[in-house]
């Protein structure tokens, strides 16, 4: 069964201090990777695609990495406004055109 | 930029009543979904429609059905509503292109009481 998992669940950053999230997948044929931002009472919001495997996608203090079985979103120097839960998401072959979410992982910064 | 739109963001409905959540977007996309997103579960796929008059039953599809009339426009529709379908409801549709992403809409948050 394909399978996506986000950790931490909830994370609390300060201002400034850089971590990662985490995205790992089980699927039987990756298509693309997708990451999205979702703020409250809001709906997801597109961030980056990646394809395969060494590919790297970078969009202000955001940069997304994917190797075979995980992906990372790294937050450099976090600030208050990136408060948010982050999405991860996957299109595998046999799945057609639906992607697989993950249950996000909501992220709190604090000044 | 693409634009999702649901008619209502705020619904309150009462169980057993026929509602109709309605979805569209501006970008010519093939493919649109309905989605339902609860805590603790995350988004769940209800059903999808790949062109007009086409649909394809999602993870939890029961207690819903679809209607895609025109390819702009895709409905959601709750027959009998129940509490158990009290949610947020979100709409998304995507191009034909390899591993091109979701574009989603604000959601509707629905109550059922």
């Amino acid at each position: 069964e394909d399978q996506v998992t986000q950790s931490p669940e909830a994370l609390r950053l300060q201002e400034g201090e850089s971590s990662s999230l985490n995205c790992s997948y089980t699927v039987s044929g990756l298509r693309g990777l997708f990451w999205y931002r979702q703020d409250p009472g809001k709906g997801p919001e597109f961030l980056f695609t990646l394809y395969s495997a060494g590919e790297e996608k970078e969009k202000e203090r955001l940069k997304a990495t994917l190797t075979k079985k995980e992906s990372f979103l790294h937050i450099t120097a976090p600030k208050p406004e990136d408060s948010a839960t982050y999405l991860c998401a996957v299109q595998v072959v046999q799945a057609g055109t639906a992607l697989i979410f993950g249950k996000g992982t909501t992220l709190s910064v604090s000044s | 930029d693409v634009k999702v739109t649901q008619s209502s963001r705020y619904l309150v409905k009462r169980t057993g009543e026929k509602v109709f959540l309605e979805c569209v977007q501006d970008m010519d996309h093939e493919n649109m979904f309905w989605y339902r997103q609860d805590p603790g579960l995350g988004l769940r796929l209800i059903y999808f429609s790949y062109d007009v008059k086409m649909k394809e039953k999602g993870d939890i599809p029961e207690g819903y059905s679809v209607s895609r009339e025109k390819k702009e426009r895709f409905s959601l529709i709750l027959e009998s509503a129940s509490t158990n379908q009290t949610s947020m409801y979100l709409c998304a549709s995507r191009g034909r292109g390899r591993a091109s992403p979701l574009h989603f809409g604000n959601g509707t948050r629905l109550t059922v009481t």
